[in-house]
C-alpha cells in the first residue's frame, strides 16, 4: 500500500508554455501533499505544502504565481508551472502524507516517482 | 536556520563490505529522522526511520544510529551489494512540523 503516482513522468515543453503535473495517492487519502524540486546532483528542496481544500503554503523564494498548486481532493494535487523557462527545468517530486489516524508511522510521507521537466 | 547536512558527498565501497553514511543535523527540536534511498531518475524510497527516544534501530541489512548529544545520524548497510548503489538522504522533522528537511545526500558506489 501507500503508492503515490505522478503524471507525466517526463515532459518537454517550449519556453513560455505552462505545464501541469499531477500527483495522486492511489490507495490512501492524503490530507497533505508536498511538492519538491531537485536539480542535478542536489538534494530535494521543498517548494510548497498543499493541504486539501485550502491554499498551499509556499517556501521562501518560491513564486506562488509561477507554481500554481491545487489540492482539490484527498487523492490529487496538481502543480502547474506557468510560463516555463529553461531555468525551470528540473526534477519535480511530490509526496503525500496519510490522513491522521490511518498512518502507522509518525508524520510518514510517501514519495512519487518524480517528473522530469525540460524547458527548451 | 534548520539544516541537515552530510559529512561526505561520495562514498565508494567494495562489494560485500559494510557502508556507513553519516548525517549531521542542527535542529535540536527534531525528533524524527528518516533515511531515503534515491536511484537515478526515481523518487526517494524509504529505508528506515528512528525517533528521538531511541538511539539505534535495525532493519534488514540496515541499521540507523542516532546520537542526540552531538546531533549525528548514521546509516549502516551490511554486506553492500551492487543494488545499493544510489544517493542516500537523511531527513528530519519535529513534532508538529509537517515538512521534512533533507540533507545534501551521499552517493554510494559499489566496486566489484
Amino acid at each position: 500500500g501507500a503508492v503515490v503516482s505522478q503524471h507525466p513522468s517526463r515532459v518537454i515543453c517550449k519556453s513560455g508554455t505552462s505545464v501541469k503535473i499531477e500527483c495522486r495517492s492511489l490507495d490512501f487519502q492524503a490530507t497533505t501533499m508536498f511538492w519538491y524540486r531537485q536539480f542535478p546532483k542536489q538534494s530535494l528542496m521543498l517548494m510548497a505544502t498543499s493541504n486539501e481544500g485550502s491554499k498551499a503554503t509556499y517556501e521562501q523564494g518560491v513564486e506562488k504565481d509561477k507554481f500554481l498548486i491545487n489540492h482539490a481532493s484527498l487523492t490529487l494535487s496538481t502543480l502547474t508551472v506557468t510560463s516555463a523557462h529553461p531555468e525551470d527545468s528540473s526534477f519535480y517530486i511530490c509526496s503525500a502524507r496519510r490522513q491522521p489516524g490511518q498512518g502507522k508511522k509518525y508524520n510518514e510521507q510517501f514519495f512519487g516517482p518524480g517528473t522530469r521537466l525540460t524547458v527548451l | 536556520g534548520e539544516s541537515v547536512g552530510l559529512h561526505l558527498p561520495t562514498l565508494s565501497v567494495q562489494e560485500g563490505d559494510n557502508s556507513i553514511i553519516n548525517c549531521a543535523y542542527s535542529n535540536s527540536a527534531s525528533d524524527y529522522f528518516i533515511w531515503y534511498k534515491q536511484e537515478s531518475g526515481k523518487g526517494p524510497q524509504f529505508i528506515i526511520d528512528i525517533r528521538s527516544n531511541m538511539d539505534k534501530r535495525q532493519g534488514q541489512r540496515v541499521t540507523v544510529l542516532l546520537n542526540k548529544t552531538v546531533k549525528h545520524l548514521s546509516l549502516q548497510i551490511a554486506a553492500t551489494q551492487p543494488g545499493d548503489s544510489a544517493v542516500y538522504f537523511c531527513a528530519e522533522t519535529g513534532q508538529g512540523a509537517q515538512k521534512l528537511v533533507f540533507g545534501q545526500g551521499t552517493r554510494l558506489t559499489i566496486n566489484p
